[in-house]
């Protein structure tokens, strides 16, 4: 099966600047979640979407960042303004969670965002 | 909250020796899932090895297990013969069933030398 597409691989942009991600997850997994990963860090959640309803937004910059899933498949996160800190990789992984089939995550690639 | 730590920043091994990476983990939690992943220089996270909480015996999958002390909360990963493609960051995360969301350790830098 296909995996977790991401795009752009990389992106580097000026400080206050916009910048927007999208993440197509695979063929029926209804979950979809966001992590954001400082350089030399584990992984940190920003967003679970279940279906295109928001399941935890709670670590989520929402002054900053904003993400939506469109009828429940792909999505996108943004941030705007862009700050220094906000440089990490962004990955995006889907799942079969919450359809009790599986509790394996798949992961995309990630998007490398550098702030500058 | 669940939070998960990995003692050790980096280790480095020669190519066929066995290694052991640390994880403990905190929950009031009965049901939940443990995973170790790997994430080498792609980004791409790799799913190693999981463990279900419920179940007593430790999990393997070829060249790795692990050692799962449900009292104590450590989650333990044996890589054994290791492989210079075993070289890359290695995470412990923690699955609580209700949450549905995976908590991640700081990760180790495993480095296998030739």
């Amino acid at each position: 099966e296909a995996g977790v597409a991401q795009s752009p691989r990389y992106k580097i942009i000026e400080k206050r600047q916009s910048v927007a991600f999208w993440c197509n997850p695979i063929s029926g997994h209804a979950t979809l979640y966001w992590y954001q990963q400082i350089l030399g860090q584990g992984p940190k959640l920003l967003i679970q979407f279940q279906n295109n309803g928001v399941v935890d937004d709670s670590q989520l910059p929402k002054d900053r960042f904003s993400a939506e899933r469109l009828k429940g498949v792909d999505s996108t996160l943004k941030i705007q303004p862009a700050k220094l800190e906000d440089s990490a990789v962004y990955l995006c992984a889907s799942s079969l969670l919450g359809q009790g089939l599986d509790y394996g995550y798949t992961f995309g690639s990630g998007t490398r965002l550098t702030v500058v | 909250a669940q939070t998960v730590t990995q003692s050790q920043p980096e280790m480095s091994v020669q190519e066929a020796e066995t290694v052991t990476l640390s994880c403990t983990y905190d929950t009031s939690e009965n049901n939940y899932y443990l995973f170790w992943y790997k994430q080498p220089p792609s980004r791409q996270m790799i799913l190693v090895i999981r463990q279900e909480a419920y179940k007593q015996q430790n999990a393997t999958e070829n060249r790795f297990s692990v050692n799962f002390q449900k009292a104590a909360k450590s989650f333990s990963l044996k890589i054994s013969d290791s492989q210079l493609g075993d070289t890359a960051m290695y995470f412990c995360a923690f699955l609580n069933q209700g949450a549905q969301k995976l908590v991640f350790g700081q990760g180790t830098r495993l480095t296998i030398n030739p």
